[in-house]
């Protein structure tokens, strides 16, 4: 298995602008968490999927922040509009509910920065 | 979630065995201690877990004291490539098996010398 997916790797963009983050867990996975990385702030998370259905979205900073997951293979991170204090690690993370101790496989992450 | 307490930073030599340790006074009953790393410029790594017994895998050993007040990740003979933070965190899947995010603290850098 090719393992979590994630796209971009880098993006640069600049305030103001709409910026998309995606995300393919690995197949079979039915729980799907998306988490942020920052120097001050460290790893958190932000919301997770269970069969394609939010469940807790209390780490989601503000209205700006919202995402999807439309099918078990797919999930996307949307920031609009983008503002500097955004920029950080993006990482994506599955797992599978019949897996020993629902251990998490992550993505290589999305670094953002926004100008 | 319960609070996990690690020393920021610690140091070892490379081929030697290497103890990370792991405060979490407030455990529950139906916590399980899990052990991940995050390898420089890398997404975090699942290590290990437990619950109440020690446990072997082919990356570490967990040792969790009796009252399982505190637990150890054993590295048994550290390389470089071991340099990483790694983080001790407590995960209820007593709550109808469903799969809850991770609660991540600061972690302690380990530092292999060569």
């Amino acid at each position: 298995d090719a393992g979590v997916i994630q796209s971009p790797r880098h993006e640069v963009t600049e305030m103001g602008q709409e910026v998309t983050l995606r995300c393919k867990p690995i197949s079979g996975h039915n729980s799907l968490f998306w988490y942020r990385q920052t120097m001050m702030r460290g790893l958190e998370l932000l919301i997770y999927f269970n069969n394609n259905v939010p469940i807790d979205d209390s780490g989601m900073p503000e209205d700006r922040f919202s995402a999807k997951m439309p099918n078990a293979s797919f999930s996307t991170l949307k920031i609009q509009p983008s503002e500097p204090r955004d920029s950080a690690v993006y990482f994506c993370a599955s797992s599978s509910q019949a897996g020993a101790g629902n251990e998490q496989f992550f993505g290589p992450g999305t670094r953002l920065t926004v100008l | 979630d319960a609070k996990t307490t690690q020393p920021n930073s610690m140091e070892s030599n490379e081929e030697e065995p290497v103890h990370l340790p792991c405060n979490h006074s407030t455990i529950s009953g139906t916590d399980y201690i899990h052990w991940y790393r995050q390898l420089p410029s890398q997404g975090p790594e699942y290590v290990i877990h437990g619950l109440t017994s020690n446990v072997n895998n082919r990356m570490a050993s967990l040792a969790i004291a009796e009252d399982r007040k505190s637990s150890t990740l054993i590295l048994h003979r550290a390389t470089l490539r071991d340099a990483a933070v790694y983080y001790c965190i407590l995960r209820d899947v007593g709550r109808g098996g469903s799969a809850d995010g991770l609660t991540f603290g600061k972690g302690t850098h380990l530092i292999i010398q060569p």
